[in-house]
C-alpha cells in the first residue's frame, strides 16, 4: 500500500523568510503524481502545486517550489518570501495516475511570525 | 462556477441515528470523491465516482456507509446506525477528470455523534 509521511507536525517561519516542508512516500508504482494541498483555518483545501513522477524538472508556482527526489522518494515544498496568508495546514498527497484517489500525509501546521 | 458545496455544514446526532450528507460538485466535473478527516489527521479516502458509477470504495467504508451519485450530478453519503467513531469532517471533492489532476474540495460537513 502507498503511504505518505510528513515528519514535521508543526513549523514556523518569520514573515518574508523561506521555509521547507518535508514529505516522503512509499510506492512500487512507476506512474504517479504528488501534490501539496493547503488547508487554511476553517477554509477549504486548495491545491498548491503538483509534480508528475515522470518529469525530472521540479515544479514551480510563483513563491512555491518543490524538490522532487524520485530515488529517495522525497517531495519537499519550499515557500519563499513567506506571507501571513501562507499560514495553514499543508498536506502532502499521492495519487496513482493523477485522477485516482489521493493518499494524504498527516500534515504540517505552518505558522508565520510577523 | 460557485465551487463545491456541501450540506449541511454541521450535524449533531445521537448514536444509532442515520444521517445523510449532500455534495454538489462543480458543474460538469465528472469525478466526485468523498474523504473523511479526523482531528490532527490528513483526509482518508472513502469512495469515488465517475459520473454515476462508483469506481472504488475504501475498506474504511463499512456496510453502514453508502454513497450514491444519481445521474452523475450531486452525491449523497449516508451513515446508518451512527457510532461515536464516525465523528469527523466529511469532505467532498470534484475533478473534471481530463486535462486536470486537481481535486476541488468543498467546505466539509462536520459530524458529531453524541
Amino acid at each position: 500500500a502507498q503511504t505518505v509521511t510528513q515528519s514535521q507536525p508543526e513549523m514556523s517561519v518569520q514573515e518574508a523568510e523561506t521555509v521547507t516542508l518535508s514529505c516522503t512516500y512509499d510506492t512500487s508504482e512507476s506512474d504517479y503524481y504528488l501534490f501539496w494541498y493547503k488547508q487554511p483555518p476553517s477554509r477549504q483545501m486548495i491545491l498548491v502545486i503538483r509534480q508528475e513522477a515522470y518529469k525530472q524538472q521540479n515544479a514551480t508556482e510563483n513563491r512555491f517550489s518543490v524538490n522532487f527526489q524520485k530515488a529517495a522518494k522525497s517531495f519537499s515544498l519550499k515557500i519563499s518570501d513567506s506571507q501571513l496568508g501562507d499560514a495553514a495546514m499543508y498536506f502532502c498527497a499521492y495519487s496513482i495516475g493523477g485522477f485516482e484517489k489521493l493518499t494524504f500525509g498527516t500534515g504540517t501546521r505552518l505558522t508565520i511570525i510577523p | 462556477d460557485t465551487g463545491v458545496s456541501q450540506d449541511p455544514r454541521h450535524k449533531i446526532t445521537k448514536r444509532g441515528q442515520n444521517v445523510t450528507f449532500r455534495c454538489d460538485p462543480i458543474s460538469e466535473h465528472n469525478r466526485l470523491y468523498w474523504y473523511r478527516q479526523t482531528l490532527g489527521q490528513g483526509p482518508e479516502f472513502l469512495t469515488y465516482f465517475q459520473n454515476e458509477a462508483q469506481l472504488e470504495k475504501s475498506r474504511l467504508l463499512s456496510d453502514r456507509f453508502s454513497a450514491e451519485r444519481p445521474k452523475g450530478s450531486f452525491s449523497t453519503l449516508e451513515i446508518q446506525r451512527t457510532e461515536q467513531g464516525d465523528s469527523a469532517m466529511y469532505l467532498c471533492a470534484s475533478s473534471p477528470g481530463q486535462l486536470s489532476y486537481e481535486q476541488y474540495f468543498g467546505p466539509g460537513t462536520r459530524l458529531t455523534v453524541t
